[in-house]
């Protein structure tokens, strides 16, 4: 059975540092991009970026590119987002998703979502 | 960026009524269109892809259809289980985009 299990909430202050994770399994980890998605509270789903564990190219959306970073070990089938000083606007829950087959696809495995809360 | 329109963002309805979403992309897209379902506070499920292919293991009763840059979900017979958010995402242009969601609530 494909899951994709994300690590837990985050409670963080405006400035720190934060890395979440999201670990793959039931499938060859290699063999399928993962993205990640980003849903603001109450508002609805926005593509941050996505990579691809084999040889960990990366592609962001625009909006996001140079606020998050991406990226993956494939020894332990483990994709992770990054942001090196939090603001309160990141706060939102993080689903990390599947490409079933190419960089352009839809999503067939969601993440159960991490919630991530920045205050000041 | 390619603009996804969903429209309604809220639908009222009975249980056993008949629901249609529709989802408008700002150019072409082709069938590269899916369709998902949120209930709250779990995470989005694929419900349908390529427009009108149903994921394995989702019910009969929703279905997916295009014309033109027009996209169509339809719910026949609305079940309890249904009353949720749902949203369309196009995924023939970078970035990948979705629309602003269809909130499905009891009537």
């Amino acid at each position: 059975e494909v899951q994709l299990v994300q690590s837990g909430v985050e409670v963080k202050k405006t400035g720190e540092s934060l890395k979440i994770s999201c670990k793959g399994s039931g499938y060859k980890f290699t063999s399928n991009w993962i993205g990640w998605v980003r849903q603001m509270p109450g508002k609805g789903l926005e593509w941050m970026g996505v990579i691809n564990p084999g040889d960990s190219d990366t592609r962001y959306n625009p909006s996001f590119q140079g606020q998050v970073t991406i990226s993956a070990d494939k020894s332990i089938g483990t994709a992770y987002l990054q942001w090196g000083s939090l603001k309160a606007s990141d706060t939102a829950v993080y689903y990390c998703v599947r490409h079933p087959n190419t960089l352009m696809d839809y999503f067939d495995y969601w993440g159960q979502g991490t919630l991530v809360t920045v205050s000041s | 960026d390619i603009q996804m329109t969903q429209s309604p963002s809220t639908l009222s309805a009975f249980v056993g009524d008949r629901v249609t979403i529709t989802c408008r992309a700002s150019q072409s897209i082709s069938s590269w269109l899916a369709w998902y379902q949120q209930r709250p506070g779990k995470a989005p499920k694929l419900l349908i892809y390529l427009a009108s292919i149903l994921e394995s293991g989702v019910p009969s009763r929703f279905s997916g259809s295009k014309s033109g840059t027009e996209f169509t979900l339809t719910i026949t017979s609305l079940q309890p289980d249904d009353f949720a958010t749902y949203y369309c995402q196009q995924y023939n242009t970078y970035p990948h985009t979705f629309g602003g969601g269809t909130k499905v609530e009891i009537k």
